[in-house]
């Protein structure tokens, strides 16, 4: 299958600051790309969608000036967690579009805002 | 809402045996359905997928069943090792290419 990576895998950061997530199609070119926030034991909630050279469109309930999304290319997209805070300590996934239907997981960062 | 209801939560099956996940959906326009396989502290990722139009898939030990009547599915996992001790979600796909997951299944497969 297609690869996807996401840098870092983890990271811990003092409430307030911001937190950039990348997302990266390694061998294959995605317009598409999406984030996803995953609590433990529990399923994966689709957050935002990017579009490549595009605003992105964000699911109900997610507040898009706390979670800042760039697609700046055909590989990467990134995700800013903006003023974090304890409550936003979760797992973020991301995938790509490989085909029409057919997406392509990152490994997914581990966020721990103390 | 859960637009695919996903069963049962968690199972527990002895190595060799053959844990079933059953899904069900209700939107008619799902017109694709993958199933994907997660470790802890990783991403999902893709195992095998089915389209309405197909009754069953097979890839490897992974199994698909569809009853497009029933707007149910299914996965079975044939002699299960331990090694496919994971939470196994199914999803479907509409237009828009958004996936709608199922809300998982814990499998333990004991040695």
């Amino acid at each position: 299958g297609a690869v996807v990576s996401q840098h870092p895998s983890r990271v811990i950061c003092k409430s307030g600051t911001s937190v950039k997530i990348e997302c990266r199609s390694l061998d294959f070119q995605a317009t598409t790309m999406f984030w996803y926030r995953q609590f433990p034991k529990q399923s994966l909630m689709l957050m935002a969608t990017s579009n490549e050279g595009s605003k992105a469109t964000y699911e109900q309930g997610v507040e898009k000036d706390k979670f800042l999304i760039n697609h700046a290319s055909l590989t990467l997209s990134t995700l800013t967690v903006t003023s974090a805070h304890p409550e936003d300590s979760s797992f973020y996934i991301c995938s790509a579009l490989w085909s029409k239907e057919t997406q392509y997981f990152g490994p997914g960062t581990r966020l721990l805002v103390l | 809402q859960q637009q695919v209801k996903q069963s049962p939560q968690s199972l527990i099956v002895q190595k060799g045996g053959i844990p079933i996940i059953n899904c069900a959906y209700e939107n008619t326009a799902f017109d694709y359905f993958p199933w994907y396989q997660q470790f802890p502290g990783k991403g999902p990722a893709l195992l095998i997928a089915i389209r309405p139009d197909v009754s069953e898939k097979k890839e490897g030990r992974f199994t698909i069943s569809f009853n497009k009547s029933a707007k149910q599915f299914s996965l079975h996992i044939m002699d299960s090792q331990p090694g496919d001790s994971a939470t196994y979600f199914c999803a479907a796909v509409a237009a828009g290419n958004k996936l709608t997951f199922g809300g998982g299944t814990r499998v333990l497969v004991k040695p």
